[in-house]
């Protein structure tokens, strides 16, 4: 078991450019999260999905947007990166039943945007 | 609205030395659940713990114990007897039921000194 696994780990971008963040789980979880952590800001939600298929908005979406086309894969666009968008990024994923709903976190991927 | 507070933004202690790290976890909802996580140095998120609303024991695990008190809405995390690799920053992580969802505090770095 992998767990939850991230691609890339490191990335620099310019203004302006976009890119594409990988999340893939393989403990069959159905709710899939994407978080950015900044500085002394703990980590804040962008977005999550509860299903292959749907996705909805967190607590600080503008500027991404995602994807779940495959129950396993949760995808992090940035279709125009800004500077204010330099972070640690985590995906993560977890069960929706009480009891068995603690969340997994990838390893992570460190953004800059110059 | 629900707002979690973890005060104290560094600690430093001298190995040995047991610390307690405090959360306060305001909201009008009865039941909740509640995460603890560590991040260290290299980064990942690790799961330490989940407790509910419903239950003020104490839990114990090793060197770590957690100390649920409903009436003041703080959950706090002992470490005794810490120790270097300890050092890392420790997140408390409540989550509304039903919602799946976790609201993060800020964070508290802990350094345990040799």
């Amino acid at each position: 078991n992998a767990g939850v696994t991230q691609t890339p780990k490191f990335r620099v971008l310019k203004t302006g450019q976009s890119m594409t963040l990988l999340c893939a789980q393989d403990m069959n979880h159905e709710y899939m999260y994407w978080y950015r952590q900044d500085p002394g800001m703990g980590l804040r939600l962008i977005h999550y999905s509860v299903g292959e298929g749907t996705t909805a908005k967190g607590e600080v979406p503008d500027g991404y947007n995602v994807s779940r086309l495959k129950k396993q894969n949760f995808l992090l666009g940035l279709e125009s990166a800004a500077p204010s968008q330099t972070s640690v990024y985590f995906c993560a994923s977890s069960l929706p039943e009480v009891g068995s709903d603690t969340q997994y976190f990838g390893p992570g991927t460190r953004l800059t945007v110059l | 609205a629900q707002k979690v507070t973890q005060a104290q933004t560094e600690i430093s202690v001298v190995e040995k030395e047991d610390v307690t790290l405090d959360c306060v976890y305001e909201t009008r909802d009865t039941t909740y659940y509640l995460f603890w996580y560590k991040q260290p140095p290299s980064g990942e998120l690790v799961f330490l713990i989940r407790r509910n609303s419903f239950d003020e024991q104490n839990e114990i695990s090793g060197r770590y114990s957690w100390n649920f008190q409903k009436s003041t809405s703080s959950f706090n995390f002992t470490i005794t007897a810490s120790q270097v690799v300890d050092s890392a920053v420790y997140f408390c992580a409540p989550s509304p039921s039903g919602t799946y969802k976790y609201i993060f505090g800020t964070g508290t770095r802990l350094k345990v000194l040799a």
